[in-house]
C-alpha cells in the first residue's frame, strides 16, 4: 500500500458525460500527479500540482481539467467523454515538486466509456 | 523532450533463470532514470532509480540496473526470477532541471515467469 488513495476504483459511464476522479496523496506529500494508462497510448503524464498550484503539464486534453485543494487532495475532471477516454487513471504523490522526488502511485481508477 | 524505448514487449522466462529487460532513452537534457513494476490490477511500485554516482544501481526484490550514458541505456536485470516476478515493468525518465517532475515512460515489458 503506497498510502495514495483513489476513488472510485471503477467508473462506467456513457459518451458525452462528465466524471470526477478523486485522489488523496500520502500524508505530508505536497505534490500530486495524474497519469493515464491506455492500450493505445501507454502510460502518459497529464498534469502535476504542487501545494495547490499547477507545476507541469503534459498532453492533457482541453476536455480534461484538474485542481488541488487546500487540504491537498486532487480531482481530475473529464468532460464530453469519448470512447477513447476509456483508460486506467493513476494518481501519484511526492513530498516536493522536484525531479529527484520519488513518486508513489495509487491503485488507479478504471474508467470505461460506453 | 524525452522518449523511452523498451525493446521487448514480452519476455517469457523460466523460474530461477536470469532475466534482462532492455531500456533505451533519448533526451536533449540530463535525466534521472527509474524502473517501476506493475503487478496485475495494482498501481506502479518503484524498483530502483539512478540519480547520480555509481552506474550500477541495486533495487528491491533482487533487481539491479546499469546506467550507460554513452549508449543511453538503463537495462534491468535479475539473476534468478521467481513466479512472483510475473508483472509488467516500466522504464521511465525525468529531466533533472525541469520545473516539474514529469515521468516519461516506455511502453512496458511483460515478464511471464514459467515454472
Amino acid at each position: 500500500d503506497s498510502g495514495v488513495t483513489q476513488t472510485p476504483k471503477h467508473l462506467i459511464t456513457a459518451t458525452g458525460q462528465r466524471v470526477t476522479l478523486r485522489c488523496s496523496p500520502r500524508s505530508g506529500d505536497l505534490s500530486v500527479y495524474w497519469y493515464q494508462q491506455s492500450l493505445d497510448q501507454g502510460l502518459q503524464f497529464l498534469i502535476q500540482y504542487y501545494n495547490g498550484e499547477e507545476r507541469a503539464k503534459g498532453n492533457i486534453l482541453e476536455r480534461f481539467s484538474a485542481q488541488q485543494f487546500p487540504d491537498l487532495h486532487s480531482e481530475l475532471n473529464l468532460s464530453s467523454l469519448e470512447l477513447g477516454d476509456s483508460a486506467l487513471y493513476f494518481c501519484a504523490s511526492s513530498t516536493l515538486a522536484g525531479s529527484y522526488n520519488e513518486q508513489f502511485f495509487g491503485p488507479g481508477t478504471r474508467l470505461t466509456v460506453l | 523532450a524525452q522518449s523511452v524505448t523498451q525493446l521487448d514487449s514480452q519476455v517469457p522466462v523460466f523460474e530461477e533463470a536470469p532475466v534482462e529487460l532492455r531500456c533505451n532513452y533519448s533526451s536533449s537534457v540530463s535525466v534521472y532514470l527509474f524502473w517501476y513494476v506493475q503487478y496485475p490490477n495494482q498501481g506502479l511500485q518503484l524498483l530502483l532509480k539512478y540519480l547520480s554516482g555509481s552506474t550500477l544501481v541495486k533495487g528491491i526484490n533482487g533487481f539491479e540496473a546499469e546506467f550507460n550514458k554513452s549508449q543511453t541505456s538503463f537495462h534491468l536485470r535479475k539473476p534468478s526470477v521467481h513466479i512472483s516476478d510475473t508483472a509488467e515493468y516500466f522504464c521511465a525518465v525525468t529531466a533533472i532541471k525541469a520545473a516539474g517532475n514529469k515521468l516519461t515512460f516506455g511502453g512496458g515489458t511483460r515478464v511471464l515467469v514459467k515454472p
